[in-house]
Formats: C-alpha cells, structure tokens, sequence
C-alpha cells in the first residue's frame, strides 16, 4: 500500500538557518511527488512537484526538494529560513491503489515548522 | 483568478445532528475534492468528482456522509449523524485534473471548515 512517512512532528530552526524537511514514501513505481505548505487557518498550497526528470526541483518561495529513489525519499530544503516560514509543511505522493485507474494524493501526517526570530 | 471558496469556516454542533459545508471550486475546474484533515494527521480524501460525476467514493462513510455536486459546479457536503470522531477540519479542493492523472495537476485549496462535535 502506498503510504508517505515524515519522521519529524515539529522542528524548530533560527530565522537565517537552514532547513532539511523528511519526506520518505513507500510505492512500487515511480512516484509523483509533492510538497504542500499551510498556514494557520489556510488551504494547502503547492511548493513544488517532482514527475520525472532532473531529481532535483525548485519551488516557490526559495524552496528544493531532491528526489532519491534509492532512499525513497523525497526531502525538502530551504538555505536561509524567513519567518515567515513558520507554517505545516505536507508530503504527498500520488499514486494509484492496486487494480485501479484511479490516482489519488497521499499525504504525510506533516510536520511543524517553528521559525525563531 | 479567484480560489476555493468554502463555507461556512467554522461550525460547532452536538454528536447525532447534521451539518452541511458549502464548496465553490476554481472557474473551470472539472475536478473537485472533498478531504479530511484530522488534528496531527494528513489530509485524506474523502470524495472526488468530475464534473458531477462521482469518480471515487472510496473512503467515504457513506452510512453518515454525503456529497453532491450539482451542475458540475458547487459541492455540499453532509453528516448526519455527526459522530465525535468527525471533529476535524474539510477541505475542498479542485483541480484541471484529468480523471485517470488526477495527480498529475496541482490540487487549490479552499481555507477549509473546521467542523467540532461535542
């Protein structure tokens, strides 16, 4: 069964800092990758998407993610942190479930992301 | 373009009644999603359609839960009757999507319904 795994509930970094976001996925083929921020009281909002490709991919808002098939994971980077940061960052594969036709988006529990001034 | 319209944003009713959220997805948007986001978890998707079509129920409770999606536009919705376990917040969600690639085109959120049963 498909499934997405992000070690890390909560992380704290100092504004300036960098920041690595664990994503790992289990799915038998390749996978369609995605990271989703939201914001306090928001809808999800898409940050970047891995298809196919150049393993490494750039996002709005000065964030990459490199995809690793050999790891199966799929981390989420940023090298100088903004408060305005501070917000739940979503991992999502997409997949189809055995004998369907049908893709759906699996999400990772997410994990926080507290931002020091 | 305007977003995901979604209302009402909060709610608050006692276990056994019913509730009903309102979706107005992104002009255009053949696809539409209904998820659940309980507290600490994920998002998981509850109904999509297509048009009005329903494409995958799968995961719906479909002896308390409901949707629509009359004219292939607007969605609602409905639980009835609500259980304490359906505290959580619904967000609505469309997309350009292709039904057999629905995840090949980034999902718009709505800000979602925090719904909470007491």
């Amino acid at each position: 069964a498909q499934s997405v795994t992000q070690p890390d509930i909560h992380i704290t970094v100092s504004e300036g800092a960098s920041l690595e976001l664990r994503c790992n996925y289990s799915y038998g083929a390749t996978p369609y990758l995605f990271w989703y921020v939201q914001s306090p009281g928001q809808g999800l909002q898409l940050l970047l998407k891995y298809f196919s490709g150049d393993t490494l991919v750039q996002g709005i808002k000065g964030f990459e993610a490199e995809f690793k098939r050999s790891q199966s994971s799929f981390n989420l980077r940023k090298p100088s942190v903004h408060w305005s940061d501070a917000a739940e960052y979503f991992c999502a594969v997409g997949a189809h479930d055995r004998g369907s036709t049908l893709g759906r988006l699996y999400f990772g529990r997410g994990t926080q992301l507290t931002v020091w001034p | 373009e305007a977003g995901v319209a979604q209302s009402p944003r909060y709610k608050i009713i006692e276990k056994r009644q019913s509730v009903a959220f309102w979706c107005n997805p992104i002009s255009g948007h053949a696809t539409l999603y209904w998820y659940q986001q309980i507290l600490g978890q994920g998002p998981k998707l509850l109904i999509q359609f297509q048009n009005n079509g329903v494409v995958d129920d799968s995961q719906l409770p479909k002896d308390r839960f409901s949707a629509e999606r009359l004219k292939g536009v607007d969605s609602t919705l409905k639980i009835q009757p609500a259980k304490l376990e359906d505290s959580a917040v619904y967000l609505c969600a469309s997309s350009l999507a292709k039904v057999r690639s629905s995840y090949n085109s980034p999902l718009h959120f709505g800000n979602g319904t925090r719904l909470t049963v007491t």
